[in-house]
């Protein structure tokens, strides 16, 4: 069965800190996508990773995915409130139109 | 335009009703799908049309029917719920070009089965 989980599942974070979160599944794929969803919203997305290596950057957001480890991160750089969100990462599994969700990780930043 | 249209935004339905959500693009996207998701949750897959044609169905039960009438529209016909269906319903679109799965999603239908 494909898992896509992601560590942490909630983060509480000072203004201006930076942290890391991280997206681990146990399938073949070499694509990989972030989303966010502000609270009884939709999804926005954020990056789409495409091949092993791949790295991607929007503001003070960074991604970045290693295919052989199975293994994606979103990186934040010097948190700010307006990044209070959860935060999705998903998956598309080899030879499928499938698009699966991780669980997901709530991000608070506080002043 | 990366806009998909979700109509209604939110639906109240009795146990022995029949509705049904619709969802439309014009991006000339390929792959329409259906998420459900529960509070905290993430969504989950339910559907998913590809070319007009019904793909995947991730063991859905047969109370929810979807329908792709043609490559802008998606609908999801509702009969019998239970109130444990109440929850998001999210419409999604993506081109499928080469592979690339970029799912762009609606704003979603609020569902309440009381």
């Amino acid at each position: 069965e494909l898992k896509v989980e992601q560590n942490p599942l909630f983060l509480s974070m000072q203004e201006g800190k930076n942290y890391t979160i991280y997206c681990n599944y146990s399938t073949t794929s070499d694509r990989l996508y972030w989303y966010r969803q502000d609270p009884g919203k939709s999804l926005e997305s954020l990056f789409v990773l495409l091949s092993n290596g791949a790295v991607k950057q929007e503001g003070r957001l960074m991604a970045s995915l290693d295919t052989k480890a199975r293994l994606s991160t979103l990186h934040i750089t010097a948190a700010v409130h307006d990044l209070s969100a959860t935060y999705f990462c998903a998956v598309d599994p080899r030879d499928t139109d499938k698009l699966i969700f991780g669980t997901g990780t709530r991000l608070q930043v506080f002043p | 335009d990366t806009e998909v249209t979700q109509t209604p935004k939110h639906l109240v339905m009795g146990m022995t009703n029949k509705k049904s959500l619709k969802c439309e693009q014009h991006m000339g996207h390929r792959a329409m799908y259906w998420y459900k998701q529960k509070a905290k949750k993430p969504p989950e897959l339910m559907f998913v049309y590809s070319y007009e044609k019904l793909s995947i169905n991730e063991s859905v039960p047969s109370r929810f029917s979807p329908e792709c009438p043609n490559s802008s529209l998606l609908n999801l016909h509702l009969h019998a719920l239970q109130p444990e269906d109440s929850a998001l319903y999210l419409c999604a679109s993506s081109q499928e070009d080469r592979g690339l799965t970029e799912a762009f999603f609606g704003q979603g239908t609020r569902l309440t089965v009381v």
